[in-house]
């Protein structure tokens, strides 16, 4: 069974702390995804990337940056986390070889910063 | 102005009605059109896919417009498991696979 798996499912981190959530595929996707869930406001898209070492800005980048070294692993840094990221991060990959090009998501990390 | 816009709901429908839902999308160079659901505190999952001649997966049913830029989503008989969040989804970007979604709608069938 294809899988996303995301380190974490729940997190609760503090003000200014520097925050790590990984996200590893194991489906040889070429793009990978980050997005930050929150009521009212959907799926947001915080970055993407469509190749080792190869990152695209999101919708809302701003405080976060990321890391793919390798091809399964793609990695969100929060650099000093805020109240205001307290949020539902849901990773995501898919290939442009698949028929349909749909997304598969990890489960989530909830992350709460206090 | 959001790319993708949705009913919010919740549309409340009691065991084997028909409903339906409503997505209309701001992009008319977008190429791929899809129907997810998601389940309380869980990742969204793809529902399918939606075609320009119309598709049909059991009791579900999705058309896509592109003239009027919406896509729909029929949902007969449904079913009390059937009760969720359907989030429209559109690519705007075909090379690099970059979705855009629907805030949601959520469904809620009932006894």
């Amino acid at each position: 069974d294809v899988k996303v798996t995301q380190s974490s499912r729940y997190l609760v981190k503090r003000t200014g702390e520097k925050v790590f959530l990984e996200c590893v595929q194991d489906m040889d996707h070429e793009n990978m995804f980050w997005y930050r869930q929150d009521p009212g406001l959907g799926l947001r898209l915080i970055y993407f990337s469509y190749d080792v070492k190869m990152k695209e800005k999101g919708d809302i980048p701003e405080g976060y940056s990321v890391s793919r070294e390798k091809k399964e692993r793609f990695s969100l840094i929060l650099e000093s986390a805020s109240t205001n990221q307290t949020s539902m991060y849901l990773c995501a990959s898919s290939s442009p070889r698949d028929s349909n090009y749909g997304y598969t998501f990890g489960s989530g990390t909830r992350l709460t910063v206090v | 102005r959001k790319e993708v816009e949705q009913d919010p709901g919740p549309f409340n429908v009691p065991e084997g009605a028909t409903v339906a839902f409503n997505c209309t999308y701001s992009n008319s160079a977008s190429q791929s059109f899809f129907w997810y659901r998601q389940d309380c505190r869980k990742e969204p999952k793809l529902l399918m896919s939606v075609y320009s001649s119309g598709n049909e997966d059991g009791r579900f049913t999705a058309q896509l417009n592109r003239a009027s830029q919406y896509i729909s989503l029929l949902i007969r008989d449904s079913k009390l498991s059937d009760s969720a969040t359907y989030l429209c989804v559109v690519n705007e970007e075909y090379n690099f696979n970059k979705f855009y979604f629907g805030s949601g709608t959520k469904l809620n069938v009932k006894p």
